[in-house]
């Protein structure tokens, strides 16, 4: 199967702390890997974007800034929550694909918890 | 643009079955279907890449009408495991730079008591 490990899976800090959460696929090269946030009963909401070796791809309305993302080989990425604020707290999921093509699935992450304090 | 689907939610008993609705006001050239458990990850059941394509997953199938741009799941013989929400999921456009980005329906909690 196709297992891609997030890691933490609860973070609680305080006001004005970087996160750094971590998404790696273990068992497959992913070309192409994905970071949603996602409210209490609400959907996935597409955050960016993260190709190996190039810039991510920001979906409107999230501050590139604030949410930096990394994709520093085929295997892991990394999305920096800097100088979070308690409107930060959410759960962020991140997920993978073997392939850019849309046919392919994508594999997530078991999802970290993010409670600014 | 959001997919829409319907019901918002489903409450079953074991056994009963139920249908989940994903429409969109675009063309469709896929559809995804995950299945989320109260606080984890969502899982990844079944695509369906061509219009009138039927999928089955264990007593879980679905179908997909491109011309009516929608598709639907169908949950045969529900099983308490079967509980959680389900989404759908729709790419930007055929191939192109989209990189296979999803963009996911508001979901619909199923509920399967014994």
């Amino acid at each position: 199967g196709a297992v891609v490990s997030q890691h933490p899976s609860w973070v609680i800090c305080k006001s004005g702390t970087s996160v750094k959460i971590e998404c790696r696929s273990l068992d497959f090269q992913a070309t192409t890997m994905f970071w949603y946030r996602q409210f209490p009963k609400q959907s996935l909401m597409l955050m960016a974007t993260s190709n190996e070796g190039s810039k991510a791809t920001y979906e409107q309305g999230v501050e590139k800034d604030k949410f930096l993302i990394n994709h520093a080989s085929l295997t892991l990425s990394t999305l920096t929550v800097t100088s979070a604020h308690p409107e930060d707290s959410s759960f962020y999921i991140c997920s993978a694909k073997r392939a850019s093509h849309s046919n392919q699935p994508q594999h997530f992450g078991d999802g970290t918890r993010l409670s600014i304090l | 643009q959001q997919p829409v689907q319907s019901p918002q939610a489903v409450i079953l008993r074991e056994g009963e079955d139920a249908v989940i609705n994903c429409s969109s006001s675009k063309a469709l050239y896929s559809v995804h279907w995950y299945r989320q458990k109260h606080g984890e990850a969502p899982v990844f059941l079944m695509i369906l890449l061509k219009g009138g394509e039927q999928k089955g997953h264990e007593k879980i199938s679905a179908s997909f009408n491109e011309k009516k741009q929608q598709s639907s799941l169908y949950l045969t013989a529900s099983q308490l495991s079967y509980s959680g929400t389900y989404f759908c999921g729709t790419p930007g456009r055929s191939g192109g730079t989209s990189y296979g980005k999803l963009t996911f329906g508001q979901g619909t909690i199923l509920t399967v008591h014994p």
